[in-house]
């Protein structure tokens, strides 16, 4: 079974809104984080966000916040006022207590139209 | 600090040679992996060190070996190139301790086999 679903492989949002990422996530591990990585057309992995499994409030980092729904293992990333910066594929990982291995979903393609 | 370098940047094999990709980081982390990203797609863990001489293998291992060569360095071999291993290379670190660590990346080799 996949760790890490990402069910959108492209979106498209218009600047200056907010859009959402979609991600659900499979683990029988109680204790467990979830990160958000972006990859702009240039390569770099950069790290956005991250929510731990026994935090109690939805992270926020700046225009990045986190929908963590744990009874649905979903961990959306919001991203608000969307800029043409934000245009880059967009990952959603998970890293388990137990083991010391991360895992990625497949990504979403974000397109900010002008 | 440099973070995580990795070298080369890019190579070119023809099937069958053999090659070694290099990574180090200068961040005294404890952990550190190799994935792979084919075209489109998320990363995929090929191995990774917990710690300074242990290795273990991920989702994707065949074709590749690796040496935690000292705390700082984690090098890939493969051993007998093959087409299905173009792909662009990636290598992280992470220091010991909280879950809530993100993963450091470096720049990517992007790797072709003809």
């Amino acid at each position: 079974a996949q760790k890490i679903t990402q069910t959108q492989p492209g979106m498209f949002v218009q600047e200056k809104e907010a859009v959402t990422l979609d991600c659900t996530y499979d683990t029988s591990d109680p204790s467990y984080g979830l990160f958000w990585y972006k990859q702009p057309s240039s390569g770099e992995m950069i790290f956005l966000i991250y929510q731990g499994s026994y935090d109690q409030q939805n992270a926020t980092e700046g225009r990045y916040s986190l929908n963590f729904q744990k009874a649905r293992k979903s961990a959306n990333l919001v991203i608000s006022a969307s800029q043409l910066g934000d245009s880059a594929m967009y990952f959603c990982a998970m890293r388990e207590n137990n083991f010391n291995k991360f895992y990625f979903g497949s990504g979403t393609k974000l397109n900010v139209k002008p | 600090n440099a973070g995580v370098t990795q070298t080369p940047k890019f190579q070119v094999l023809k099937t069958g040679q053999s090659m070694t990709l290099q990574c180090a980081q200068d961040m005294n982390h404890n952990s550190m992996y190799w994935y792979r990203q084919d075209p489109g797609m998320g990363l995929r863990l090929i191995y990774y060190s917990a710690s300074e001489g242990t290795t273990d293998k991920g989702e994707v291992p065949n074709g590749y070996n690796v040496s935690r060569l000292n705390k700082r360095e984690f090098s890939l071999r493969l051993e007998s190139a093959a087409p299905s291993q173009t792909s662009v290379y990636f290598c992280a670190s992470i220091p010991a301790g909280q879950i809530t660590y993100e993963q450091y990346f470096g720049p990517g080799t992007r790797l072709t086999v003809t």
